[in-house]
């Protein structure tokens, strides 16, 4: 099992452009997010997916979309970057239920210039 | 909401001494997680702590959780160079959200 895959790895974007980040998990996990990591912030949650068909947001929401395509993938679209949003993106997973640990993709790091 | 306070933000050790990073909520917690992100990798899963007062143990890490389930605290002893890395603490809540601490990079002088 590959666990949480993240494309791509590495992206560098200009103001103003789009891009769409792609995760998917294959641990049939019900729950889904998306973090930014920014240096001495810990890990911020963008959105959620708590289940397949829904989607909420996090704590930093703004300039950001998500699509829940199936249960297996959940997209992260930036419409259009700022260099605000240089960061390092994290997908996760889990399954609720008393033990609900996160299961975390390997990240993307984007930079916009 | 919920927000989750971490100290210290950075612990230089000396190999084979012990450390201790401390985790406050402002609110109560259903739960704390405690994860590790060695550099350039992704934040790994160490424990979860549920009950109040709880005390759990892997080999040389020791994690508590305090008995108002607002705090927490991950100790680890003898420290080694396998240590490094950041460690995270993160609040649940019953929406089965995780509230993230700054988290605590921990160096180690051989």
């Amino acid at each position: 099992n590959a666990g949480v895959t993240q494309t791509p790895k590495f992206q560098v974007l200009k103001t103003g452009q789009s891009m769409t980040l792609q995760c998917a998990q294959d641990m049939n996990h019900n729950s889904m997010y998306w973090y930014r990591q920014d240096p001495g912030m810990g890990l911020r949650l963008i959105y959620y997916s708590a289940s397949e068909g829904t989607t909420d947001k996090g704590e930093v929401p703004n300039g950001y979309n998500v699509s829940r395509l199936n249960k297996r993938e959940f997209s992260l679209r930036l419409e259009s970057a700022a260099p605000s949003q240089t960061s390092v993106y994290f997908c996760a997973s889990s399954e609720p239920g008393t033990a609900y640990e996160q299961y975390f993709g390997p990240g993307t790091r984007l930079t916009v210039t | 909401g919920q927000q989750v306070m971490q100290i210290p933000q950075y612990q230089h050790v000396q190999e084979g001494e012990d450390f201790t990073t401390y985790c406050n909520s402002s609110t109560t917690l259903s739960n704390i997680q405690w994860y590790k992100q060695r550099p350039g990798g992704h934040p790994v899963f160490l424990i979860q702590l549920v009950k109040s007062g709880e005390v759990k143990k892997q080999k040389r890490l020791t994690f508590q959780f305090g008995e108002a389930k607002k705090n927490s605290s991950l100790h680890i002893t003898a420290t080694q160079t396998t240590d490094v890395g950041t460690y995270f603490c993160a609040g649940g809540s019953n929406d089965y959200k995780l509230s993230f601490g700054a988290g605590t990079t921990v160096t180690v002088r051989a």
